[in-house]
């Protein structure tokens, strides 16, 4: 089945780090992505991994894929208060040829000043 | 380099009623999709388009269709609007095929409301 769980709320101080976490099912998915979403607004693409990486890091942002568990995690180096929005998982399904993609619920993250 | 470009951002409807909206894919990119994002959910595959065909569908009813035309630009179309099909439309734009790099951009989506 297809199915992206992702917890609902994060909390962080400005300058700690967050750590986002996501499941997804599809063993076979080509792709997984993260996007923000700010209120009101489109998908931001953050950052995405091929699954036959298991780290991606891109300036605050790393990326960690664990294949075995299904688990993908989105980490933030000294979370800014801009830094606040959804940040939702996806994962591509069918193949990546066609990006159709697979989305979890979001998660909100809150930076307190 | 302009990105996804979608039109209108927000519209107004009543039950009945049909829309048509409109996206135009990132420069270089040749295939685009659609996905609906209703309130508090994350978006939902419609459908893609690619080589002006429609390759792959999600679990959407036959009142939702699309095209894609020459210059890889893509219409949705929506009949019969029942009040759930209120939502944001995200218009989605990728190289398709073998140029494909999983690079997926997304526009800032059209807001729909049925009244």
């Amino acid at each position: 089945g297809e199915d992206v769980e992702q917890s609902l709320f994060l909390s962080v101080r400005e300058g700690d780090s967050s750590v986002i976490n996501c499941t997804y099912t599809d063993s076979s998915s080509t792709y997984l992505y993260w996007y923000k979403q700010e209120p009101g607004a489109g998908l931001q693409l953050l950052t995405y991994i091929f699954s036959n990486m298991d780290m991606k890091q891109d300036q605050r942002l790393t990326v960690l894929l664990n294949k075995k568990d299904k688990h993908l995690s989105l980490r933030i180096a000294d979370t800014q208060t801009g830094d606040s929005a959804i940040y939702f998982c996806a994962e591509s399904f069918d193949g990546g040829a066609t990006n159709k993609l697979i989305f979890g619920t979001g998660t909100l993250l809150a930076v307190q000043p | 380099d302009a990105g996804v470009t979608q039109s209108p951002t927000h519209l107004i409807k009543t039950r009945g009623q049909q829309v048509t909206l409109r996206c135009s894919p990132k420069s270089g990119h040749d295939t685009v999709s659609w996905y609906q994002q209703a309130l508090g959910q994350g978006p939902q595959f419609i459908f893609q388009y690619y080589e002006e065909e429609e390759r792959q569908r999600g679990n959407f009813p036959d009142r939702f269709s699309g095209h894609q035309f020459p210059n890889y630009s893509s219409e949705l179309n929506v009949n019969a609007l029942l009040l759930g099909d209120s939502a944001l439309y995200l218009c989605a734009s990728t190289r398709g095929g073998e140029l494909n790099t999983g690079e997926l951009f997304f526009g800032e989506g059209s807001r729909l409301t049925v009244l």
